[in-house]
Formats: structure tokens, C-alpha cells, sequence
């Protein structure tokens, strides 16, 4: 079985540009949520989808956004790129529904650096 | 609101000596918590979990984790560590307001194992 796939690995992108990140989850997992992770704010929680509908979000700006596809497949995008938005960006499957108790499987994260 | 405190940011410690990666946590929910180990430039990988039942968690390379209600705790453990243990270690709670799936994590534990 597959695991997590996100694309690109990495990204160089100048401020003020936008960028939009990919993730496939595993085959059969509904849930896709996305974290930020840096030296200084470690991981932190952006939004997760389910069934194509955003149900929760992190505190984050507006310039952050996600959406989900039918297939489950997962886009993040970035508008306005600041310099303290490189870092490496996660995605994580699940399957579960409701439950709180379901174990997330991530990808191997995308490296975007902002100049 | 769930929050996670790792005590330490650094651990160094010799090969086959025991370790322990302390964790704290706080909730006011169900509590489900989880051990990620991640390599450098690499996602994270769940260690070991705890939704229910034994207190006491073992994952498949020997480490463990035992679930302390009273002391809000979830430290890991491993008798004997390996060279290759080397990585970062986060500890996470999971829950979300409304259900889904979101994690909590720690600030990450670095543990260097040295020959």
C-alpha cells in the first residue's frame, strides 16, 4: 500500500508570490490534514478536511488556505508569501470519521523556503 | 484547549544505556495520546499509541510508553538504546472541538545517542 505522497519535496519561492502544495493520502483515507513545522514554532496544526469539507483550522491567516478533491487528494495554497512562511509543510492521512482515536500517517513533507 | 510539554529539548546518552523522553500533558477531553519519531528530512513516523485499555504501550523496536492519568503523563522509555534511535522525538494528544482529527504536539525532544 502506498503511503502519504506530497509534492514537491521542495520549493524556492520569492516573497509575495503564492505556492500550492499537493497531497495524496493513502488509499481509502478521508481525512487529510496539513501542519507547518519550524525551529522556532515547531509543528503546528493548519486545517484537516474531511469529505471535501474543512472541519477544523488552526490560527493561521487567511493567506493559508486548503481544499480536498472527491478522490481525497489534498491542495494547500499560500498567497502573499512571507519570509516566515519557509518551512516544512506536512500532510497526514487518516481514516477515521469522527474518532479522535485514529492514527494519522504523514508524508514526508514539502521544504519551501521564501527569499 | 489540549496543550503537551516535553521537558527536555536535548537528550544525550551513551549506546545501550536506557533512556526516557518525558511528556506532559493537558486535556479536557478523552485523552489519546501518541509517540512520532522523526528522521532528518523526513516526515514523522508514529512510535507507539495509547487509546484505551493497558496503560503500558510497547511498539515494535522496543520502545515504550506508559500512560499516567494521575500524572498527566506519557513518557517514553527504551531499555537499551541504538545508534540509530537517533532522531527527534515528539509526543502528541489528539482531539478537536466538534471531533476530527487534529494533533497537539510537543516541542520535540532531541535524543543523540552516542558511541
Amino acid at each position: 500500500k502506498a503511503g502519504v505522497t506530497q509534492t514537491p519535496r521542495y520549493l524556492i519561492k520569492t516573497r509575495g508570490q503564492q505556492v500550492t502544495l499537493s497531497c495524496s493520502p493513502i488509499s481509502g483515507h478521508r481525512s487529510v490534514s496539513w501542519y507547518q513545522q519550524t525551529p522556532g514554532q515547531g509543528l503546528q496544526f493548519l486545517f484537516e478536511y474531511f469529505s471535501e469539507t474543512q472541519r477544523n483550522k488552526g490560527n493561521f491567516p487567511g493567506r493559508f488556505s486548503g481544499r480536498q478533491f472527491s478522490n481525497s487528494r489534498s491542495e494547500m495554497n499560500v498567497s502573499t508569501l512571507e519570509l516566515g512562511d519557509s518551512a516544512l509543510y506536512l500532510c497526514a492521512s487518516s481514516l477515521a470519521q469522527a474518532a479522535l482515536n485514529t492514527e494519522a500517517f504523514f508524508g514526508q513533507g514539502t521544504r519551501l523556503t521564501v527569499v | 484547549a489540549q496543550s503537551v510539554t516535553q521537558l527536555d529539548s536535548q537528550v544525550p546518552v551513551f549506546e545501550e544505556a536506557p533512556v526516557e523522553l518525558r511528556c506532559n500533558y493537558s486535556s479536557s477531553v478523552s485523552v489519546y495520546l501518541f509517540w512520532y519519531v522523526q528522521y532528518p528530512n523526513q516526515g514523522l513516523q508514529l512510535l507507539l499509541k495509547y487509546l484505551s485499555g493497558s496503560t503500558l504501550v510497547e511498539s515494535i523496536n522496543g520502545f515504550e510508553a506508559e500512560f499516567n492519568k494521575s500524572q498527566t503523563s506519557f513518557h517514553l522509555r527504551k531499555p537499551s538504546v541504538h545508534i540509530s534511535d537517533t532522531a527527534e522525538y515528539f509526543c502528541a494528544v489528539s482531539g478537536a472541538t466538534g471531533g476530527g482529527n487534529k494533533l497537539t504536539f510537543g516541542t520535540g525532544t532531541q535524543l543523540k545517542v552516542e558511541l
